[in-house]
């Protein structure tokens, strides 16, 4: 199976900060790696697929990038709403795995 | 908009079978852009992927836990299925029912979930 780390686990933010969370593959997955963003009791949303393509409708300050075993998710200036558990998940090869999440904390 | 809902029990016993139904709407069962998948998480930890099927009939299970599921089909009722054999109390959890988009290969429509404890 393919082990996504993610760092850092916890993280606390302010407003209007620019946040980056990475995620580490433990082999080459191309860029099959997609973002998936949690809030409290509710399902998981995608906010990137293919590393760095935005899903529609979710705001231009969240972006992706990387390749191959090295993947950044950058939150450019964060809202109040933006205070939840992300994660990273690849599909370059079966099983589906995720990284074990990062949550992102108001300072 | 593809929608998902969970149905099922909420309580199983140990040793006994978790069933699980996913109701799906917007979107055809047979539509060959999608895997249709189940995530589970346990309260206060991370998303386990669990498995998929897709239209042909095909699956794909988490090795984790491939001795102990079947994942199946119902296109009469456009819905699919998750049986869990022989749980423990290590299966509770919120499950969900999840598509899984083939041309991106992310899990773009989640279910709301479903809590289910495993307990005597």
């Amino acid at each position: 199976d393919i082990q996504l780390t993610q760092s850092p686990s916890f993280l606390s933010a302010s407003v209007g900060d620019r946040v980056t969370i990475t995620c580490r593959a433990s082999q080459g997955i191309s860029t099959f790696l997609a973002w998936y963003q949690q809030k409290p009791g509710k399902a998981p949303k995608v906010l990137i697929y293919a590393a760095s393509t935005l899903q529609s409708g979710v705001p231009s300050r969240f972006s992706g990038s990387g390749s191959g075993t090295e993947f950044s998710l950058t939150i450019t200036s964060l809202q109040p709403e933006d205070f939840a558990t992300y994660y990273c998940q690849q599909l370059n090869s079966y099983p589906v795995t995720f990284g074990g999440g990062t949550k992102v904390e108001i300072k | 908009q593809v929608q998902l809902q969970e149905s099922g029990p909420g309580l199983v016993k140990p040793s006994q079978t978790l069933s699980l139904t996913c109701t799906v709407s917007g979107a055809s069962i047979s539509n060959i852009n999608y895997y249709w998948s189940w995530v589970r998480q346990p309260a206060g930890k991370g998303l386990e992927w669990i498995g998929r099927i897709y239209t042909t009939g095909s699956t794909d299970y988490n090795p984790s836990l491939r001795s102990r599921i079947t994942i199946s089909t119902d296109t009469s009722k456009n819905q699919f299925s998750l049986n869990l054999y022989s749980v423990t109390a290590s299966d509770t959890a919120v499950y969900f029912c999840v598509s899984l988009v083939g041309a991106t290969r992310s899990l773009d429509f989640w279910g709301q979930g479903i809590l289910v404890t495993v307990s005597s």
